[in-house]
């Protein structure tokens, strides 16, 4: 079975840093575009950031540019994203998800809650 | 930048009922627009990519149409499950719409 599992979520004070891990199983990770999404409660879903299959290839979204770092380590089947200078705004359910046709999101995780409050 | 605005924003209907949602991009994407489908406390689910395809197990009552500016989801007949969130995405920056929820009436 095709799945994504994110972990690594919980509560840190602003200014801290968190690092979330996606784990990816029944595919192969390696060939595919991983993207991190998340969701502030009640909102909707705002894109962060994208690595690709090629080294190198990655994109962020203004509001995390220079602040988060999308990395993966295809030997594990895994996704991280660094998440610094977290600020309270920041709080979101974080979702990864694989990218198919250099846009849609066709598998999701189940999501991991990040809280910044002190 | 490219910006999504769904509407309308709430829609209240029946079970058996036809929905009929919309999303407007500021700029045309052609045909690189994807539709998923959210329930409360659960990820979402792709349902439509490339304005009109129907993603691996989505029932035929959902259909996607439009291309550039405007496009739209339909569902043929509301069944209890199809309650929920809907949101828009587009290629050029991955960006999503505000979302539309489908209520029941």
């Amino acid at each position: 079975e095709v799945q994504l599992e994110e972990s690594g979520g919980g509560l840190v004070q602003p200014g801290g840093s968190l690092r979330l891990s996606c784990a990816a199983s029944g595919f192969t990770f390696s060939a595919f575009t991983m993207s991190w999404v998340r969701q502030a409660p009640g909102k909707g879903l705002e894109w962060l950031s994208y690595i690709g299959a090629s080294p190198g290839d990655l994109k962020y979204a203004d509001s995390v540019r220079g602040r988060f770092t999308i990395s993966r380590d295809n030997a594990k089947d895994s996704l991280f994203l660094q998440m610094n200078s977290l600020r309270a705004e920041d709080t979101a359910v974080y979702y990864c998800a694989r990218e198919l046709g250099g846009y849609y999101f066709d598998i999701w995780g189940q999501g991991t809650l990040v809280t910044v409050s002190s | 930048e490219i910006v999504l605005t769904q509407s309308p924003v709430t829609l209240s209907l029946s079970p058996g009922e036809r929905a009929t949602l919309s999303c407007r991009a500021s700029q045309s994407v052609s045909s690189s627009l994807a539709w998923y489908q959210q329930k409360p406390g659960q990820a979402p689910r792709l349902l439509i990519y490339d304005a009109s395809k129907r993603a691996t197990g989505i029932p035929v009552r959902f259909s996607g149409s439009g291309s550039g500016t405007d496009f739209t989801l339909t569902i043929s007949s509301l069944e209890p499950e199809d309650f929920a969130v809907y949101y828009c995405q587009q290629r050029s920056n991955w960006a999503f719409g505000q979302g539309t929820k489908v209520e029941v009436k």
